[in-house]
């Protein structure tokens, strides 16, 4: 049973469009988290939230907007897809304010054409 | 804030020699320190964490790390490699209070050859 789980694993779409990824968790965590890995594998946080509230928010475009429908799920949808967004979206999950590792997905690879 | 370098992009090692992936931070507030290992095409799983106590952890897979406060490191060892061994690794850290977001290095990868 998987504890943090992304879909799509893979995404292939042409620039212009809107596109989601979804994530759940089955830990019990209080806290989502998105992470983005550029091609040089750099990865750096991009929003998390807590008990449905957005706790964090990175200088990401406006065109990125995450959406907690309750703890256990985080889903990132973005409108208007660049060549740029191309990369691997992890979603993970923690519980705040205890001395807890997040624990991430398989990642989804984002591919604008 | 917080910064993470790993000064090694890639680490070339032969099968069941030791080796060694450094890692450095910089906090203005105490911190604590993780270790995770990222296998192609697939997730990142938690190799060790230091929160507090003995500054040598010891993770899965054989590997451990030392915590040295004053050089502000956490070094990552395992005493003899496997060609399984052969990932990216990162380093990370969060703060005690505030954001609560891991703050990465920039990865080292680990290539064992036979």
């Amino acid at each position: 049973d998987t504890a943090v789980s992304q879909t799509p694993k893979y995404l292939v779409t042409q620039m212009g469009n809107d596109k989601s990824i979804k994530c759940e968790q089955n830990l019990g965590h209080d806290t989502m988290y998105w992470y983005k890995q550029d091609s040089k594998k750099f990865l750096k946080i991009m929003f998390s939230y807590n008990n449905k509230e957005l706790i964090i928010n990175e200088t990401v475009p406006n065109r990125f907007s995450p959406k907690s429908p309750d703890k256990a799920h985080l889903n990132l949808h973005i409108n208007s897809l660049e060549l740029g967004d191309s990369a691997v979206y992890f979603c993970a999950s923690s519980q705040l304010h205890k001395n807890t590792e997040a624990f991430f997905g398989q990642g989804t690879r984002l591919t604008v054409v | 804030a917080q910064s993470v370098t790993q000064l090694d992009s890639q680490v070339p090692v032969f099968e069941e020699a030791p080796v060694e992936l450094r890692c450095n931070y910089s906090s203005s507030v105490s911190v604590y320190l993780f270790w995770y290992v990222q296998y192609p095409n697939q997730g990142l799983q938690l190799l060790l964490k230091y929160l507090s106590g003995s500054t040598l952890v010891k993770g899965i897979n054989g590997f451990e790390a030392e915590f040295n406060k004053s050089q502000t490191s956490f070094h990552l060892r395992k005493p003899s490699v496997h060609i399984s061994d052969t990932a990216e690794y990162f380093c990370a850290v969060i703060d005690h209070t505030g954001r609560r977001a891991l703050t990465f290095g920039s990865g080292t990868r680990l290539q064992v050859q036979p």
